[in-house]
């Protein structure tokens, strides 16, 4: 079974600071990697897409791959109590998504 | 980025009935289209991958001639809960995938009384 674990949370980090996501997964074959953000009661809405290794950097947001390690990461800078949500992990192979159990983010303003 | 509608947004019903939930692509078509089903404070299950033109290929643990799945066209996939119980309410999510990405449609309230 492909497994997608992430720190449930809550973590609480202040408006400013930098808030910083991990997620780990099982299937090494895993080609795509995606975090989503998700409000309560709304669907998710994909925030970063990676591909190859390394960092990629979109505004506020970078995300982090390392397949040796089979790790992804998502770094929010300046953290806004809008972005209080979960973010789910999610990561993709033979055209399906594995998503990790989401962690919760609150931004104290 | 893509946008992908569901209809209706919220449904409550009694047991025994069926609902029928609609997921459109609206500026893309989408060859394939993906079922979750989100119960409170858990994750995304996938329950079913649509493709369009031929049959639904579903999770296992899903019930096929329950969650019976029709995706007649390249903009519209369609779930159809039969004969639903109290167990069956959760969130239903579709989303539809141009090359690569998967993009969410807003979701179905389902409550079944």
């Amino acid at each position: 079974q492909k497994e997608v674990e992430q720190n449930s949370g809550p973590l609480s980090v202040p408006e400013g600071a930098i808030a910083s996501l991990n997620c780990t997964y099982s299937d090494r074959v895993s080609q795509s990697f995606f975090w989503y953000r998700q409000y309560s009661g709304k669907s998710p809405e994909l925030i970063m897409s990676i591909y190859s290794n390394g960092d990629k950097e979109d505004g506020r947001f970078t995300a982090q791959l390392n397949k040796a390690s089979q790790y992804v990461s998502l770094l929010i800078r300046d953290s806004q109590p809008s972005d209080s949500a979960t973010y789910l992990c999610a990561v993709g192979s033979d055209y399906k998504l594995s998503f990790g159990a989401g962690t919760t983010v609150t931004v104290r303003a | 980025g893509a946008v992908v509608s569901q209809h209706p947004s919220r449904v409550i019903c009694k047991s025994g009935t069926s609902v029928k939930i609609e997921c459109r692509s609206l500026d893309f078509q989408a060859t394939t289209m993906f079922w979750y089903r989100q119960f409170p404070k858990k994750s995304l299950m996938l329950m079913a991958t649509s493709n369009e033109g031929s049959k639904a290929t579903y999770e296992q643990g899903v019930e096929k001639d329950k969650f019976l799945i029709n995706h007649a066209s390249l903009t519209l996939s369609t779930l159809t809960v039969t004969s639903a119980h109290p167990e069956d309410s959760s969130f239903y999510i579709c989303s539809a995938s141009p090359p690569n990405e998967q993009f969410f449609g807003p979701g179905t309230r389902l409550t079944v009384l």
